[in-house]
C-alpha cells in the first residue's frame, strides 16, 4: 500500500520570508500525480499544486512551488513571500495513475498535514 | 469553486442512531468520494462511486454504506452510529477525462456522535 508521510507537524515562518514543507512516499508504481492541499481555518480543502511524475519540470503555481525529486521519492512544497492567509494545514496526497483497479485505489492518500503558522 | 455542497453541516446524534450524509455536485463529474477527517490522521477515504450505483470501498468502510441513485447526489450512511465515528466527513468529485486526478472537496460535515 502506498503511504504518505510528512514529518513536520509544525511549522512556523515570518511573513514575507520563504518556507519549505516536506512530504515523502513509498510506491512501487512508475506514474503517479502528486498534490498539495490547504486546509484554512474554515476547513474547506483547497488545492493548490498538482505534479505529474512523468513530468521533470517542478511545478509552479505563482509563490508555489514543488521541488519534486522521484528517485528519492520526495516532493516539499515552496512557499515565497509568506503572507498572513497562507497560515493553515497543508496536506500532501498521491494518486497512481491507471486504469482503475477498484480496491479504493481510486482515492488520494493523504499524508498527516502539517500546520503552517505565520508570524506577523 | 467547484459547485459541490454537502447537508448537514453540522449534526449531533446519539449511538446506536442511523445517520445519512448527503453530498450534491452540479459539475457533472463522474467520479464521488467520501473521506473522514481525524486529528493525526489526515483525510481516509471510506467509499467512493465511479458512476451511477456503481460503488466500491476504501481504506475505513467498516460501519458505512453509500448509495448513488443519480449522478449529482452520493449519500453515506451511518446505519448505527458509534462514538468512534465522530469526525469531519468531506465529499469530493473528480473527472478524469478532463483533469489530472485532482479532486474538490465539499465543504465538510462535522458529526458527533454521543
Amino acid at each position: 500500500a502506498q503511504t504518505v508521510t510528512q514529518s513536520q507537524p509544525e511549522m512556523s515562518v515570518q511573513e514575507a520570508e520563504t518556507v519549505t514543507l516536506s512530504c515523502t512516499y513509498d510506491t512501487s508504481e512508475s506514474d503517479y500525480y502528486l498534490f498539495w492541499y490547504k486546509q484554512p481555518p474554515s476547513r474547506q480543502m483547497i488545492l493548490v499544486i498538482r505534479q505529474e511524475a512523468y513530468k521533470q519540470q517542478n511545478a509552479t503555481e505563482n509563490r508555489f512551488s514543488v521541488n519534486f525529486q522521484k528517485a528519492a521519492k520526495s516532493f516539499s512544497l515552496k512557499i515565497s513571500d509568506s503572507q498572513l492567509g497562507d497560515a493553515a494545514m497543508y496536506f500532501c496526497a498521491y494518486r497512481p495513475v491507471g486504469v482503475y483497479s477498484g480496491g479504493g485505489a481510486d482515492g488520494l492518500t493523504f499524508g498527516k498535514g502539517t500546520h503552517l503558522i505565520i508570524q506577523p | 469553486d467547484a459547485g459541490i455542497t454537502q447537508s448537514p453541516r453540522h449534526k449531533v446524534t446519539e449511538t446506536g442512531t442511523p445517520v445519512t450524509l448527503r453530498c450534491h455536485q452540479t459539475e457533472n463529474h463522474r467520479y464521488m468520494y467520501w473521506y473522514r477527517q481525524d486529528p493525526g490522521h489526515g483525510l481516509r477515504l471510506i467509499h467512493y462511486s465511479y458512476g451511477v450505483k456503481d460503488t466500491d470501498k476504501g481504506e475505513v468502510s467498516d460501519g458505512y454504506s453509500v448509495s448513488r441513485s443519480k449522478t449529482e447526489d452520493f449519500l453515506l450512511t451511518l446505519e448505527s452510529a458509534t462514538s468512534s465515528q465522530t469526525s469531519v466527513y468531506f465529499c469530493a468529485i473528480s473527472d478524469w477525462a478532463t483533469s489530472s486526478y485532482e479532486q474538490y472537496f465539499g465543504p465538510g460535515t462535522r458529526l458527533t456522535v454521543t
